[in-house]
């Protein structure tokens, strides 16, 4: 089974820290997504890839980058948190064929204190 | 403009009824749809794919049509358990190959015993 995991389950930081959010899929996916979901406005699509070393912006990118050194990894950075970043982190890949779906880690519920 | 719209944010049905939910769309053309199912704290679980050409598709007791002329889909889960209760979310392919999905907001499905 394809496997998404995501390095933190729960996490708290403070107004203006750097934060990472670490994400590694094992079945050699050639897609990544980054999304933020907060109730009342579903997944919202944060940054996705298509291949190592390429990024694209999704509809709600400000105060986000993110990094793609290795085909597996796909790191989500908040280069200065805000209380607004408080949310549930999902990371997703695909195969690029729809057939299969993406597959989801289980998310980081991230609190900007 | 573009918007996914589901039923209705929450849906009760009696165990062993076959619920039904919708997911209407507005100034898309997907060639696919995509339906998964989340429960709370995980991430979306991917249950099925139906291209625009397919007008239904099954999984054991899972039923999605698909009317490109309607711009909907219907999602039926025939004989509910009380296992089925999660949050359902149906999502599109944004630019017509099957590589970028976006999401609806999803409908919480409670089956009661």
């Amino acid at each position: 089974d394809v496997k998404v995991t995501q390095s933190s389950r729960y996490l708290v930081k403070r107004t203006g820290e750097k934060v990472f959010l670490e994400c590694v899929q094992d079945m050699d996916h050639e897609n990544m997504f980054w999304y933020r979901q907060d109730p009342g406005l579903g997944l919202r699509l944060i940054y996705f890839s298509y291949d190592v070393k390429m990024k694209e912006k999704g509809d709600i990118p400000e105060g986000y980058s993110v990094s793609r050194e290795k085909k597996e990894r796909f790191s989500l950075i908040l280069e200065s948190a805000s209380t607004n970043q408080t949310s549930m982190y999902l990371c997703a890949s695909s195969p690029g064929s729809p057939n299969y779906g993406y597959t989801f880690g289980s998310g980081t519920r991230l609190t900007v204190v | 403009s573009q918007k996914i719209e589901q039923n209705s944010e929450a849906l009760n049905i009696q165990e062993g009824k076959t619920a039904t939910l919708t997911c209407n769309y507005t100034n898309y053309s997907p060639a696919y749809l995509q339906w998964y199912r989340q429960d709370p704290g995980r991430g979306p679980v991917f249950l099925l794919l139906i291209r625009e050409n397919e007008k239904e598709k099954r999984k054991e007791r899972l039923k999605v049509t698909f009317d490109t002329t309607l711009k909907q889909s219907l999602f039926h889960i025939t004989a509910s358990q009380p296992a089925d209760s999660a949050t359902y979310l149906c999502a599109l392919d944004e630019e017509n190959y099957g590589q970028n999905f976006v999401f609806g907001p999803g409908t919480r499905l409670s089956v009661l015993p």
